[in-house]
């Protein structure tokens, strides 16, 4: 398996522009999240999803951030518009649903965002 | 709410020089602790699961141990690519999904 697939790897844009990530979860995989790495707050969820619904939008820092999951295999992530305090690592990660034990997370490259 | 606390914050090993990260939580009930190891410009790499105090997995130099209230990531003769940040997180029982909380991390450089 290719593993969690994330596009694009990084992405320059201007304050107010809008910004679209994407992810291809793991095969078969019932789980996909979504992440935001900084040095000051560590790894941060921002939303998941359970065969393709929103479960938990808690983490969504504000409307400006949205989320969808159309099919199995394909997740996005868009801030509208961002500003340059959204510049971070997001990640994607996607597991299954545990038959016994935990559900390990398996995460992708990530997408390094600039708003300028 | 679940915490987990990481120490120290960086660690500068000569390579050969074992030591131990650690990882602190509190957690309302354990479904499982997870080791991952980050490497610059890279998502997270699982590493290990564990579940209940007493038990212990290993992985090459990587010895990952839980008790309680802690889990040691013990880093026996390591090498210069055993560098990178090493992450924590534990699982609650009643955790919706697959939820994990994270620690800060442990940044480790081994130097030859």
């Amino acid at each position: 398996d290719a593993g969690v697939i994330q596009s694009p790897r990084h992405e320059v844009t201007e304050m107010g522009q809008e910004v679209t990530l994407r992810c291809k979860p793991i095969s078969g995989h019932d789980y996909l999240f979504w992440y935001r790495q900084t040095m000051m707050r560590g790894l941060e969820l921002l939303i998941y999803f359970n065969n393709n619904v929103p479960i938990d939008d808690s983490g969504m820092p504000e409307d400006r951030f949205s989320a969808k999951m159309p099919n199995a295999s394909f997740s996005t992530l868009k801030i509208q518009p961002s500003e340059p305090r959204d510049s971070a690592v997001y990640f994607c990660a996607s597991s299954l649903r545990p038959t016994s034990g935990a559900g390990e997370q398996f995460f992708g490259p990530g997408t390094r965002l600039t708003v300028l | 709410e679940d915490q987990v606390t990481q120490s120290p914050e960086a660690l500068r090993l000569q390579e050969g020089e074992s030591s131990s990260l650690n990882c602190s939580y509190t957690v309302s009930g354990l479904r499982g602790l997870f080791w991952y190891r980050q490497d610059p410009g890279k998502g997270p790499e699982f590493l290990f699961t564990l579940y209940s105090a007493g038990e212990e997995k290993e992985k090459e130099r990587l010895k990952a141990t839980l008790t309680k209230k802690e889990s040691f990531l013990h880093i026996t003769a390591p090498k210069p690519e055993d560098s990178a940040t090493y992450l924590c997180a534990v699982q609650a029982r009643k955790a919706a999904g697959n939820k994990l909380t994270f620690g800060g991390g442990t940044r480790v450089l081994v130097k030859p």
